[in-house]
């Protein structure tokens, strides 16, 4: 099984701030990772495919990169809305999800 | 716009079967151009991916639930359906049906999700 591991698991950040949240594989997924984000009580929402591809509808502030083991998820600048859990999911195998990074209001 | 809405049981006893549909509706259930994935997220933990099932009726399964896990499809009614066996309070989670473009892909829509207690 490919084990995905993310950090930090949580990170305190202002309105305007650039955040950057790191997601590994076990061993290299070439570029099938995934990103969402998640806000208490409601469903994930895709924000980035294939390691970089922006999902259509979500602001430019996210991006996404990396390939093989390493991939990053950055927030140019933090605003009200994007407090809230991130994941990672890995779909080169079986799909397999990160543990959450969770982003809250410093 | 695709919507996807959750229904079934809130509570089941262990040993039983867990049994969830999903109704899909704004039009792109059986364009073939989409897969059907359940997955689930216990209280304060993260996301497992369960299966999908494609309108033809071919399935793919994680292999840690595939003994229990049947999913099925009824493209007459623009629904998909979760049949977990034997379950133990460890099968407590909100559980999601999903739009999926497949294997090696990524899951697009969510439904609202659904809660299942396991317990007697």
């Amino acid at each position: 099984d490919i084990q995905m591991t993310q950090s930090p698991s949580s990170l305190s950040a202002s309105v305007g701030d650039r955040v950057t949240i790191t997601c590994r594989a076990s061993q290299s997924i070439s570029s099938y990772l995934n990103w969402y984000q998640q806000k208490p009580g409601k469903a994930p929402k895709l924000l980035i495919y294939a390691a970089s591809s922006l999902q259509s509808g979500v602001p430019s502030r996210f991006s996404g990169s990396g390939s093989g083991t390493v991939f990053t998820l950055t927030i140019s600048s933090l605003q009200p809305e994007d407090f809230a859990t991130y994941y990672c999911e890995q779909t080169y195998t079986t799909p397999a999800f990160g543990p959450g990074t969770e982003v809250d209001i410093k | 716009q695709v919507q996807l809405q959750e229904s079934g049981p809130g509570l089941v006893k262990p040993s039983q079967t867990l049994s969830l549909s999903c109704t899909v509706s704004g039009g792109s259930f059986s364009s073939g151009t989409f897969y059907w994935s359940w997955l689930r997220q216990p209280a304060g933990k993260g996301l497992q991916w369960i299966g999908r099932v494609y309108t033809s009726g071919s399935t793919n399964y994680n292999p840690s639930l595939k003994s229990r896990v049947t999913i099925s499809v009824d493209t007459s009614k623009n629904q998909f359906s979760l049949r977990l066996s034997s379950v133990t309070a460890a099968d407590t989670a909100v559980y999601y049906c999903a739009r999926d473009y497949g294997p090696g892909t990524m899951i697009d829509h969510w439904g609202q999700g659904t809660l299942v207690t396991v317990s007697s």
